[in-house]
């Protein structure tokens, strides 16, 4: 069956690069999709990616895909405090209905 | 302003007790969902609605029942409550059903059951 995983925890110094990873299963076309979830709140959409595609770039994000490892990733760049929050990986296979699928989520901790 | 607003936003109530979470969106979208959010777990689809008096099951919709009289309005009910029910909801809406189409998220609401 479908299943999304990624890393629970990442930590990286204000100014830095963080690179979050994610690898799903399914094995039909996808879109894929990254949202950030701050404390308290819903989540929020970042970006998303069809699974024909192999890279997106959006301002300081930028999502590569590997769809021969079904590898996911979100880079962003120049890490700012306001970057800490919880993103999680997201996919939604074609011909699977409304069906969306999400990891566990990834906290990110950025250090002043 | 474009709002999924959800009430109440924490609850703690006792085993058995019925319980409804209601859900309003002001956006005039057909497609609207529920999830809940478990550590470790991420969120799981429990039923979704793609228009008014059209729902069907998600993957976890046991325990829960939803209905979809109005297009702004989704409610969540919990019929009897249990503990294993103690989780962050979420409604989700989006213009219609395209995975193109953005999904957003209402602010959440904590239920608690003992």
């Amino acid at each position: 069956g479908e299943d999304v995983e990624q890393s629970l925890f990442l930590s990286v110094r204000e100014g830095d690069s963080s690179v979050i990873n994610c690898t799903y299963t399914d094995s039909s076309s996808t879109y894929l999709y990254w949202y950030k979830q701050e404390p308290g709140a819903g989540l929020q959409l970042l970006t998303y990616i069809f699974s024909n595609m192999d890279m997106k770039q959006d301002q300081r994000l930028t999502v590569l895909l590997n769809k021969k490892d079904k590898h996911l990733s979100l880079r962003i760049a120049d890490t700012q405090t306001g970057d800490s929050a919880i993103y999680f990986c997201a996919e939604r296979p074609m011909g699977g209905g409304f069906k969306t699928i999400f990891g566990a989520g990834t906290r990110l901790f950025v250090k002043a | 302003e474009a709002q999924v607003t959800q009430n109440p936003r924490y609850l703690i109530t006792v085993t058995g007790k019925k319980l409804t979470v209601t859900c309003s969106q002001n956006m005039n979208h057909e497609y609207m969902s529920w999830y809940r959010q478990d550590p470790g777990l991420g969120l799981r689809q429990i039923y979704y609605s793609m228009n008014v008096e059209v729902t069907d099951k998600g993957d976890v919709p046991e325990g829960y029942k939803v209905s979809r009289k109005e297009k702004r309005n989704f409610p969540l009910i919990l019929e009897s409550p249990s503990p294993n029910q103690t989780s962050l909801y979420f409604c989700a809406t989006s213009a219609g059903g395209r995975p193109t189409d953005t999904q957003y998220f209402g602010p959440g609401t904590r239920l608690t059951v003992l």
